[in-house]
């Protein structure tokens, strides 16, 4: 019950393109829900996270979409460009600092210039 | 802040050797992880602790891994004995206020 399941594994965009990833969960009492951008060589970055009271949280060109019901969140990175090239990792947590967080298998996004 | 602090960066170590893995999480997070990372398995929680405290180790692979903390801002990993088998990138990440940041990891390459 603490699995979350991430899709694709990887993922080939055209630049300007827009790539979509996939998550689903299944503890109905995670509420808080981030993702993580690993460049090579670099540690998970904070990328933009949302919270189950909302359906969508937009921040520049990345988008996370929720689905309470379903129990599916997905990030959707509009005009993706070749500086996105990266892996991305969802995640999901109690929200409270003492929490521990569920990662995704991650997904490597390769945008094509 | 200058972020979670993790040394050394990399570490290539004998089989058998002790090896101690550092961690300075950012100041006032309350909330302390560390991970290990492979390309076959990914990110993998090893232990976590919440103000100063162990809260759940279930991750840590053997009795070779060790972690402790002993402030609120210093932790440890250690590995004794290393074997190739622990090779892989280690972070630290710490948690306050609900969003978790990651160090750069430390690259720990045992042969």
């Amino acid at each position: 019950q603490q699995q979350v399941k991430q899709s694709p594994q990887s993922l080939i965009v055209q630049k300007g393109g827009i790539s979509i990833i996939n998550c689903a969960y299944e503890n109905t009492a995670f509420d808080y829900f981030p993702w993580y951008q690993q460049f090579p060589g670099k540690g998970p970055a904070l990328l933009i996270a949302i919270r189950p009271d909302v359906s969508e949280k937009k921040e520049g060109r990345f988008t996370i979409s929720f689905n309470k019901s379903a129990k599916q969140f997905s990030l959707h990175i509009m005009d993706s460009q070749p500086g996105d090239s990266a892996t991305y990792f969802c995640a999901a947590s109690l929200d409270n600092y003492g929490q521990n967080f569920v990662f995704g298998p991650g997904t490597r996004l390769s945008v094509l210039p | 802040d200058a972020g979670v602090i993790q040394s050394p960066r990399h570490e290539v170590t004998e089989m058998g050797q002790e090896v101690t893995l550092r961690c300075k999480p950012i100041s006032g997070h309350n909330s302390l992880f560390w991970y290990r990372q492979t390309m076959m398995r990914g990110l993998e929680l090893l232990i976590y602790f919440n103000n100063n405290v162990p809260i759940d180790d279930s991750g840590m692979p053997e009795d070779r891994f060790s972690a402790k903390m002993p402030n609120a801002s210093f932790s440890t990993l250690k590995i004794q004995p290393s074997e190739p088998r622990d090779s892989a990138v280690y972070f630290c990440a710490s948690r306050g206020q609900g969003r978790a940041f990651f160090g750069q990891g430390t690259r720990l390459t045992v042969v």
